[in-house]
């Protein structure tokens, strides 16, 4: 089982921020990594796949980096749709696992 | 448009088995491309992969429940079916299911289950 490390688990910012989500793996994965969004009452929704491509229809200020075992999403411009929270999820090898989640309140 | 739908009863007793349904429209449950897989969600908590099935209907579990679970698809009905056996109330969820290919993408509205007596 490949264990993930999401960090933080919560992040207080502002409307204009600059915000940085980390995602650690137990193991290599290569860029086998997606982000997803869930606002409140909501199913996730895709926001970069492969580490670092974004979703069709997803801001740029969205943005994914990384490989190998350490991820980051950042939001270059924390916009008020924003708030929400955000997983990471590996789909190197079976089973297939998520961070625990990044909770992205207003400050 | 793909897009997938769950269905299944909102409430369970303890012990007994949920059968859930993920109805899938957009696209075919034989493309080599595209597998589905099952997530939950307890209420406040994070989310958890449960189960996936491929086209040529290999599956994979979780490896915690993969004892009470199975996946199965019926390709001519466009539906995709988890049952989960022995069920208890740390299982109340909302159960999701999504199309797979680089990620979940796009995801059903999810259903709700309670297991209460």
């Amino acid at each position: 089982v490949i264990w993930m490390t999401q960090s933080p688990s919560l992040l207080s910012a502002s409307t204009g921020d600059r915000v940085t989500i980390s995602c650690r793996m137990s193991q290599g994965i290569s860029s086998y990594l997606a982000w997803y969004q869930q606002k409140p009452g909501k199913a996730p929704e895709l926001l970069i796949y492969a580490a670092s491509t974004l979703q069709s229809g997803v801001p740029s200020r969205f943005s994914g980096s990384g490989s190998g075992t350490d991820f980051t999403l950042t939001i270059s411009c924390l916009q008020s749709e924003d708030f929400a929270t955000y997983y990471c999820q590996q789909y190197y090898s079976f089973p297939w696992t998520f961070g625990q989640g990044t909770k992205v309140e207003i400050k | 448009q793909v897009t997938l739908k769950e269905s299944g009863p909102v409430l369970v007793k303890p012990t007994e088995t949920l059968t859930l349904t993920c109805t899938v429209s957009g696209f075919s449950l034989s493309n080599a491309r595209m597998g589905v897989s099952w997530i939950r969600q307890p209420p406040g908590k994070a989310l958890e992969w449960l189960a996936h099935i491929f086209s040529n209907d290999e599956k994979s579990y979780s490896t915690s429940l993969k004892s009470r679970l199975t996946i199965s698809k019926d390709t001519s009905k466009s539906q995709v079916v988890l049952t989960m056996t022995n069920m208890d109330p740390v299982d109340t969820a909302t159960y999701y299911c999504a199309a797979a290919l680089k990620g979940f993408d796009p995801w059903g509205q999810g259903t709700l289950v309670t297991v209460s007596s």
